[in-house]
């Protein structure tokens, strides 16, 4: 299995640009998880979903933040608009029905300037 | 309410033995995880206890005691590519829920 795959790796970006971030689950998990990572906060969860369905997005910072999961094999955390304070490690995690374990992506590391 | 506790930075010598302890505070709590993150990479997976006691595995082992809400990593002959920082994790018996991440504890090993 070729495990979470995110894209970009790294996307540099202008304040007030759309910022789309992309996640390939691992085949056959059902939930998924948006995480934001930076120095100061750690490890933040933003939203999770579960069988494609958002289950609690309470972490997402604001308005300006969306994620969507269309189907069981793709989600995506749109940035709209961008602000310099948004630049972080993005994460994305998946699990499956059995574990307990959440296997992370490689990250997308995003630069506002 | 769900909160996990643990040391910002530790350092410790080649070839030493390093304990990084975690408390944690979460409602319906089921196990506990410990993820290895290095510098620029995701992190992954460590260990899992979900019962009282010490698991071994290699030279990292991961102890957990429920009635103390308290969690330790142990790093045994340590080498320089144990470098990282380590997060430790908390579940829940909610089914499918995150799981609570504490802020990692950055681990610098020196010769």
């Amino acid at each position: 299995d070729a495990g979470v795959i995110q894209s970009p790796r790294h996307e540099v970006t202008e304040m007030g640009q759309e910022v789309t971030l992309r996640c390939k689950p691992i085949s056959g998990h059902n939930s998924l998880f948006w995480y934001r990572q930076t120095m100061m906060r750690g490890l933040e969860l933003l939203i999770y979903f579960n069988n494609n369905v958002p289950i609690d997005d309470s972490g997402m910072p604001e308005d300006r933040f969306s994620a969507k999961m269309p189907n069981a094999s793709f989600s995506t955390l749109k940035i709209q608009p961008s602000e310099p304070r948004d630049s972080a490690v993005y994460f994305c995690a998946s699990r499956g029905r059995d574990y307990n374990e959440q296997f992370f992506g490689p990250g997308t590391r995003l630069t506002v300037l | 309410g769900q909160n996990i506790d643990q040391p910002t930075e530790m350092t410790a010598t080649e070839g030493a033995i390093v304990q990084i302890n975690c408390t944690y505070q979460t409602s319906g709590f089921n196990g506990l995880f410990w993820y290895q993150q290095h510098a620029g990479e995701a992190p992954t997976f460590l260990s899992y206890n979900v019962l009282d006691g010490l698991e071994e595995k290699g030279r990292f082992s991961s102890f957990l005691s429920r009635s103390k809400g308290y969690s330790y990593l142990l790093l045994k002959e340590l080498q320089m590519k144990d470098s990282a920082s380590y997060l430790c994790a908390g579940s829940t018996y909610s089914g499918n829920t995150p799981l609570v991440f504490g802020k990692g504890t950055r681990l610098s090993v020196i010769a």
